[in-house]
């Protein structure tokens, strides 16, 4: 069990529908990232998330969007879904903002954009 | 742009083999590389490299940064089944953001 859960595990959403993705840090975590992963490809940093407020950002448009809240967990959203959008979503927790140790990764969220 | 290029893509050996994975980057702000195992869906942490030249072991696994070079390499002796995964490394720029490879397909086969 890494500490880190994600839902929901996979997720069948049409084109041009929101969707929202949950995060719950490991306890004592305080600092989310999230990442893209397409098939065969590596994860694609999204964005992070230190004490509620986005510490960071990857090369995303705004329709995804994020929020952390007070007891460390956190969301993301996907406005106006696009196929290429298909992908599996990571969440990782980390105490404090310093990559390495400690940085753990959830299971992930299968998305499916048809 | 900043890049990181994992290789070989895809490797297939047979037990006891020893592999040497290959992680080269181009990035601004550099600050660290680390190394994952993703089996499944969750990759899992192996090492975090910050200064050249010093070797990371753990196990049959070991690791090393050449920051002059840009490149890290990862290392399995004695492969087993168990090792099959693919193997992600990524660059860490100021600012925390990760960079990730590809990825590095190992099978193991008996």
């Amino acid at each position: 069990e890494t500490g880190v859960t994600q839902s929901p595990t996979h997720l069948i959403k049409t084109r041009g529908q929101q969707v929202t993705l949950r995060c719950s840090s490991q306890s004592g975590h305080n600092t989310v990232s999230w990442y893209q992963q397409a098939l065969g490809q590596g994860p694609q940093f999204i964005f992070q998330y230190y004490r509620e407020e986005e510490n960071g950002r990857g090369n995303f448009p705004p329709r995804f969007s994020g929020l952390q809240f007070p007891n460390y967990s956190s969301e993301l959203n996907v406005n106006a879904l696009e196929l290429d959008d298909s992908a599996l979503y990571l969440c990782a927790s980390s105490y404090g903002a310093t990559p390495g140790y400690g940085y753990t990764f959830g299971s992930g969220t299968r998305l499916t954009v048809v | 742009e900043d890049k990181v290029v994992q290789s070989p893509l895809s490797l297939v050996v047979h037990e006891g083999d020893t592999v040497t994975l290959n992680c080269s980057y181009e990035v601004t702000n550099f600050r660290s590389l680390l190394w994952y195992k993703q089996e499944k869906k969750a990759p899992t942490f192996l090492f975090m490299l910050t200064s050249s030249g010093i070797e990371k072991k753990s196990g049959r696994l070991s690791s090393i940064l050449d920051k002059k070079e840009l490149f890290s390499i990862l290392n399995i002796t004695a492969t087993q089944t168990g090792d099959s995964a693919v193997y992600l490394c990524a660059a860490v720029i100021t600012g925390n953001q990760f960079y990730f490879g590809t990825g590095t397909s190992l099978t193991v086969i008996p």
